[in-house]
């Protein structure tokens, strides 16, 4: 059974410091990932999605990476602002469709 | 581009009310989600829809739980009677279809959830 799990489950970094979140998985036998932003009392929005042939994606300060063999993703934040501060989710989507979400990082960034 | 859209925002019932979500996907978007997030944890998925086939509602419990997709366009969750345990955001989400050689295929769009307090 595919796990998704996410460390920290909490994280309070300075303004202007890069940071990286981390998603693991049990079951390389992936066909994507995304990393999804969610604002409380808000929906998920898609900041990221690597396909399973890729390493990494880029978006701005945003930089996703995946390594399927080590079962492992990395969203690295540089610069961090205020306005970064949302919890954090990331997904596998599998070979039947399912996509398992994990439970997310709460990412606080002070001023 | 509207975005998917899911109505009501919020709902408070009592317990062993019925209650009913309504989800209307992206335009073109033919698979559909339904997802419900606990306090503090992912969505886990209750059911998925391509076009108006239900492919996957392992995850429904399907005694009190049922959703339909008519048209294969809009969506209603429905929750009789409604349980304590039940309250949580419920969350659609939309994707074209996996294989699909546009851009952005199975990348999901969320709405922005209904929130259910169970009294």
């Amino acid at each position: 059974k595919q796990e998704v799990t996410q460390i920290p489950a909490a994280l309070s970094v300075p303004e202007g410091e890069n940071l990286v979140l981390n998603c693991s998985f049990t079951d390389s036998a992936i066909y994507n990932l995304q990393w999804f932003r969610q604002d409380p009392g808000k929906g998920l929005t898609s900041l990221l999605l690597i396909q399973s042939s890729q390493r990494e994606q880029t978006s701005g300060r945003l930089n996703a990476s995946l390594d399927k063999s080590s079962g492992r993703s990395t969203l690295y934040i540089a610069a961090s602002q205020p306005g970064d501060s949302a919890t954090y989710l990331c997904a596998v989507s599998l070979g039947d469709d399912k996509i398992i979400f994990g439970k997310g990082t709460r990412l606080h960034i002070l001023p | 581009e509207a975005g998917v859209v899911q109505s009501p925002r919020y709902k408070i019932i009592e317990k062993k009310q019925p209650v009913a979500f309504w989800c209307n996907p992206i335009s073109g978007h033919n698979t559909l989600y339904w997802y419900r997030q606990n306090l503090g944890q992912g969505p886990e998925l209750l059911i998925r829809y391509e076009n108006e086939e239900a492919v996957d509602d392992s995850q429904l419990p399907k005694d009190r739980f049922s959703a339909e997709r008519l048209k294969g366009v809009d969506s209603t969750l429905k929750i009789q009677p409604a349980e304590l345990g039940d309250s949580a955001v419920y969350l659609c989400a939309s994707s074209l279809e996996r294989g699909s050689s546009t851009s952005g295929a199975n990348v999901l769009t969320f709405g922005a959830g209904s929130r259910l307090t169970v009294l």
